[in-house]
């Protein structure tokens, strides 16, 4: 079956530093992977989208990268600041429409 | 620009009663609509998509059910709520296409008691 798996529930990290999630899948062939960002109660909010044939994309302090033989994505955060405390979810476009998400990271950044 | 509205925000209902949430989405037309639900501290389980009015797919067996009535309008309904039913109600909408972001609402907060 297909599965998204976000291996770290919760990260903590010092203020300044790089903070990075990762999202694994499994019987997926996905031409594209999205992360998001939730904070407490609301809807998540959009952030990258990485297609199949980037490596990397980036915005502001933000990278990601897609590795479709490890089916791995890398969520990166630099010079972490305490305002980016929430959780971080890795989505995938599973056919016909469909998108599912991973269980999320809660990553806290301590001041 | 776009806008997703979902409502009500917040719901107390008894085991057994109805349940009715709707979502309307303004300045697009023929969106992919989606409805998901978060447990407490959980991930967001899809339980029905929509590619167009009509059009329902179900992702889990369970006792709620969708439909959509107008091209924007997606609506969550029960017969007999269940105490599992509690939860983080999402709704969502994509353009048309294989790369689309996702809108989320801002949410309903069921409770069954």
């Amino acid at each position: 079956s297909q599965k998204i798996e976000q291996n770290s529930e919760a990260l903590n990290i010092q203020e300044g530093k790089t903070a990075t999630l990762t999202c694994n899948y499994t019987n997926y062939s996905p031409a594209y992977l999205q992360w998001y960002r939730q904070d407490p109660g609301r809807g998540p909010v959009f952030l990258l989208l990485i297609r199949e044939n980037e490596k990397e994309k980036r915005k502001e302090r933000l990278k990601v990268t897609f590795d479709t033989t490890l089916k791995q994505s890398l969520f990166h955060i630099t010079a972490s600041q305490p305002a980016d405390s929430a959780t971080y979810l890795c989505a995938l476009f599973g056919g016909y429409q469909k998108v599912t998400f991973g269980t999320g990271t809660k990553l806290q950044v301590i001041p | 620009s776009q806008t997703i509205h979902q409502w009500p925000a917040t719901l107390v209902q008894p085991v057994g009663s109805p349940l009715s949430l709707e979502c309307t989405v303004e300045g697009t037309s023929n969106p992919n609509l989606y409805w998901y639900r978060q447990a407490a501290g959980r991930g967001l389980q899809l339980l029905f998509y929509s590619v167009g009015i009509g059009q329902i797919s179900s992702e889990v067996p369970q006792n709620l059910s969708a439909s959509r009535p107008q091209d924007r309008q997606f609506i969550l309904s029960s017969k007999k709520l269940l105490l599992s039913d509690s939860g983080f109600y999402l709704c969502a909408w994509s353009m048309t296409g294989f790369d689309s972001p996702l809108h989320f609402g801002n949410g309903t907060r069921l409770t069954v008691t």
